[in-house]
């Protein structure tokens, strides 16, 4: 079946500009995390929905940052008045009942 | 609270020789324990798993990792280093408990020199 996927592969956008960066996940997964990778760092985690309970935001660098999860499903990170240190690959992973991870391919934002 | 440590940033080993990546946690909750490639400009595909069955976990790509409670390691091998397998790779950590919270550590690049 289909992979976890996001959207767009690449954005590139001006400094103060808002974006929004989707991700699918596996048909089925109820467990949805967002991470961020800086240019040779390792992963930041950002925020994570499970089921129905509320997410853990603990990650989100500021309240520039935002993410919603619509039905279950579909989820769209949001990022306001975008900083040049936002520039990063954007990460989404759905997870199985065995804790396994799918990573999407990731959208690499660039802001200018 | 649960952490995990990669003891090495970089690893250059010769191609045909034995691979070793270290790994240390901790963990609240029984752990499951997680090993996953990055390949240059690609995505993080999972290489192998620890859930609190057999110690020893065969992944692919001939990866093995064995968790040792005692030690808290979960070190990744590999008896002979190919090429391909330059890359970068990620320990995680899940708690088993009910939140089931995700840390990745810092990952190590490995290089295979011809």
């Amino acid at each position: 079946g289909a992979g976890v996927s996001q959207s767009p592969s690449n954005k590139v956008t001006e400094k103060g500009k808002d974006v929004e960066l989707r991700c699918d996940p596996i048909s089925g997964h109820t467990a949805l995390y967002w991470y961020r990778q800086s240019l040779g760092q390792g992963l930041e985690f950002l925020i994570y929905f499970q089921g129905n309970s509320a997410p853990d935001k603990s990650g989100l660098p500021s309240d520039r940052f935002s993410a919603e999860r619509t039905g279950g499903s579909v989820s769209t990170l949001t990022i306001q008045r975008t900083q040049q240190e936002d520039s990063a690959v954007y990460l989404c992973a759905s997870r199985t009942i065995y804790n396994e991870q799918f990573f999407g391919p990731g959208t690499r934002l660039t802001v200018l | 609270a649960q952490s995990v440590t990669q003891l090495d940033s970089h690893v250059s080993v010769s191609e045909g020789t034995p691979v070793l990546l270290r790994c240390n946690y901790s963990s609240s909750y029984s752990p499951s324990l997680f090993w996953y490639v990055q390949h240059p400009n690609k995505g993080l595909q999972l290489l192998l798993k620890y859930t609190s069955a057999a110690t020893l976990v065969k992944g692919i790509n001939g990866f093995e990792a064995e968790f040792k409670k005692s030690e808290t390691s979960f070190h990744l091998t590999k008896p002979s280093a190919h090429m391909s397998d330059a890359a970068e790779y990620f320990c995680v950590v899940t708690d088993s408990g009910g939140y089931q919270k995700v840390t990745f550590g810092t990952g190590t690049k490995l290089q295979v020199i011809p």
